[in-house]
């Protein structure tokens, strides 16, 4: 597609509940990161996924996150038991290189509200 | 460890009025700067990469330059469409997989 499509745009759940959030990037980009923006803060490095390298998950802030990505196309991130606090803006961007000058174009993001 | 601050939080300007953004970082082997443009409701729009002080990049009324401490994107004669949140952010070579790291951000105001 012309741009990273993320879906859905708004999300809201009950705290516990799982939910899934889903990216589909640039045609040929291999690589492909999770940002999460919580309110008033920065955007804060979530997991990235090149080609058909194990991820780097160091991001991941506890184990109820997991994201998968298939084929080397479109990822899911999927948070378990969801609480207040994950409440933010999840962010996908994806770019064609992992090189020095590789750069990363974001989706129009996934707002999350957990009640 | 890596870290990204930038300043002002805000900035208000009146249409016309130049200014500067400030970017501090520290960061093990910088890799590349970028800059990023974000308004309400959407995701950050690419503006600019530097990859070695001394570096400059202009786009329209945008002058991004690179010092090793600090980057700076110049607003000049700014009007009511340059406000938004304008994100700073680096690269470090020992990053694993490239991630970015973000400064919170300086959110620019311009009135007619």
């Amino acid at each position: 597609g012309a741009g990273v499509s993320q879906s859905p745009s708004n999300k809201v759940t009950e705290k516990g509940k799982d939910v899934e959030l889903r990216c589909d990037p640039i045609s040929g980009h291999t690589a492909l990161y999770w940002y999460r923006q919580s309110l008033g803060q920065g955007l804060e490095f979530l997991i990235y996924f090149q080609g058909n390298s194990a991820p780097d998950k160091s991001g991941l802030p506890s184990d109820r996150f997991s994201a998968e990505r298939t084929g080397g196309s479109v990822s899911t991130l999927t948070i378990q038991r969801t609480q207040q606090e994950d409440s933010a803006v999840y962010l996908c961007a994806s770019s064609l290189v992992r090189t020095a000058k590789n750069i990363q174009y974001f989706g129009a993001g996934t707002r999350l509200s957990v009640l | 460890e890596d870290q990204v601050t930038q300043s002002p939080e805000a900035l208000r300007l009146q249409e016309g009025e130049s200014s500067s953004l400030n970017c501090s970082y520290t960061v093990s082997g910088l890799r590349g700067l970028f800059w990023y443009r974000q308004d309400p409701g959407k995701g950050p729009e690419f503006l600019f990469t530097l990859y070695s002080a001394g570096e400059e990049k202009e786009k329209e009324r945008l002058k991004a330059t690179l010092t090793k401490k600090e980057s700076f994107l110049h607003i000049t004669a700014p009007k009511p469409e340059d406000s938004a949140t304008y994100l700073c952010a680096v690269q470090g070579a020992y990053n694993q997989g490239g991630k970015l790291i973000f400064g919170q951000g300086t959110e620019l105001s311009v009135k007619p």
